[in-house]
């Protein structure tokens, strides 16, 4: 199973909105939407930030959404603050396996 | 509080194995089916193996299948992983996680994640 792909780095001001996407196949992106994204800081572990293509978990800020056509999901961050900055990984179900993107650096300038 | 908590990593030589553990609380622990996720240093996340809440159903991904066992105890509220025969490219942090609520049958997303243990195989 081949990794989604995700640009490696995006940046954006505050106040600003961003978009990551992510490019799967028809055998995974594509079949479901089964699409989550996760948010990592350095040194800590991964966050759910979006399930199910479109969904916040409780405590999620509104700011964070997500979005799906096709193959190719994307994630866009709205109003970016500071600490929004950190690696964006977005993640797919694929029948008996599950495939992750590369990860996008987000840098707030 | 909900909490997942890796244990057993640490330096191994090429060929050798370990065992990893997961302590689950906060929740019911056998409700849930569970992943391993791992990351190597400067790398992305890799799944790496999922087990059913009853143990029924198990999946590996291609880079450790015949290598690696996930197994499940869940008197215990515990997660495992027996790593066999580990190799350099297994170095990693090895994070559990838990799937969160099915859709029509299919794995939710990782919605709660432990902090990680390290491996690191070396000679």
């Amino acid at each position: 199973q081949s990794a989604l792909t995700q640009p490696a780095s995006v940046s954006g001001s505050p106040g600003q909105s961003i978009t990551i996407s992510c490019t799967g196949t028809s055998s995974d992106v594509g079949s479901y939407n089964l699409v989550s994204w996760y948010q990592q800081h350095p040194g800590k572990a991964p966050k759910l930030m979006i399930y199910e293509v479109s969904k916040r978990p409780s405590g999620v800020s509104n700011r964070f959404s997500g979005s799906k056509s096709g193959n190719t999901a994307s994630l866009t961050i709205s109003g970016l603050q500071a600490e929004d900055e950190a690696d964006y990984y977005c993640c797919s179900y694929a029948g008996s396996s599950t495939v992750f993107g590369g990860g996008t650096k987000l840098t707030v300038l | 509080e909900v909490q997942l908590v890796e244990s057993g990593g640490g330096l191994v030589q090429p060929g050798g194995s370990l065992r990893l553990s997961c302590a689950a609380s906060g929740f019911t622990f056998s409700s849930y089916s569970m992943n391993w996720v791992r990351q190597a240093p400067g790398k992305g996340l890799e799944w790496v193996s999922y087990i059913s809440s009853s143990s029924s159903t198990i999946y590996y991904a291609d880079s450790v299948k015949g290598r690696f066992t996930i197994s499940r105890d869940n008197a215990k509220n515990s997660l495992y992983l027996q790593m066999n025969s580990l190799r350099a490219e297994d170095t990693a942090v090895y994070y559990c996680a838990r799937s969160g609520t099915a859709v029509a049958g299919r794995r939710g997303a990782f919605d709660i994640w432990g902090q990680g243990t390290m491996v690191t195989v070396s000679s």
